[in-house]
């Protein structure tokens, strides 16, 4: 069976600082991994994903993601964050060819000026 | 371009009440998807679709039920609400082929927020 978790529920960051947010995963088979961001009232929106290929990948707004199977983690970066970041964000794995993805519990970052 | 839209977007409900949370995709996805979002609780899968008359169970399928007569529609019905369903519903939709991926990406209603009273 799958599934994701995500290291701490809220992440706090001064604007112009690293951001971080650690996604570690289980899987019986190669995965596919995903990051998505939900801004309030909204629904969720790709941020990056992993299927295969280059393990580090780039996504939108400047965030990218490495994919280690050794340390099975998807850590999402992003070298500088701006108030706009401020989301709950959330890592997905998907057994590949299944379509079926599977949630992390969410992260949510709070960006102060 | 309308995506996947959902309706209603608020809706309350007293316990032992039926209804139907409805969604419909315009992108021609294969694949579509009903989860719940709880505080603490991420995104859960109640049941997924790879296709017209083909449904599956997720996570927390128990008092759900779905069906998919049409690629864009995929109407999601609790049969007797019970407080423990309050939560935020979303449909998602991805042209996901079961022979393999064309397309990772989920793309996502904005929510049907329920309260069972």
């Amino acid at each position: 069976a799958q599934s994701v978790t995500q290291l701490g529920s809220h992440v706090s960051v001064s604007e112009g600082a690293l951001v971080l947010l650690r996604c570690n995963y289980s899987s019986s088979v190669p995965p596919y991994l995903f990051w998505y961001v939900q801004y309030p009232n909204q629904g969720l929106q790709l941020l990056l994903k992993y299927t295969t290929g280059a393990t580090l990948v780039k996504g939108i707004n400047g965030f990218e993601a490495e994919f280690k199977k050794s340390e099975t983690s998807f850590h999402l970066t992003k070298p500088s964050a701006h108030m706009s970041d401020a989301a709950e964000y959330f890592c997905a794995v998907s057994p590949s060819n299944t379509g079926k993805l599977i949630f992390g519990q969410g992260t949510t970052l709070q960006v102060k000026p | 371009n309308a995506g996947v839209t959902q309706t209603p977007k608020f809706q309350v409900l007293k316990t032992g009440q039926s209804m139907t949370l409805q969604c419909a995709q315009d992108m021609n996805h294969e694949y579509m998807s009903w989860y719940r979002q709880d505080p603490g609780m991420g995104l859960r899968l109640i049941h997924y679709s790879v296709g017209a008359g083909i449904t599956d169970q997720g996570e927390v399928p128990n008092g759900y039920n779905v069906s998919r007569s049409t690629t864009e529609d995929f109407p999601l019905r609790l049969l007797s609400a019970a407080p423990s369903q309050t939560s935020v519903y979303f449909c998602a939709s991805s042209q996901w082929y079961l022979a393999g991926p064309r397309d990772g990406e989920l793309f996502f209603g904005e929510g049907s927020r329920l309260t069972v009273l």
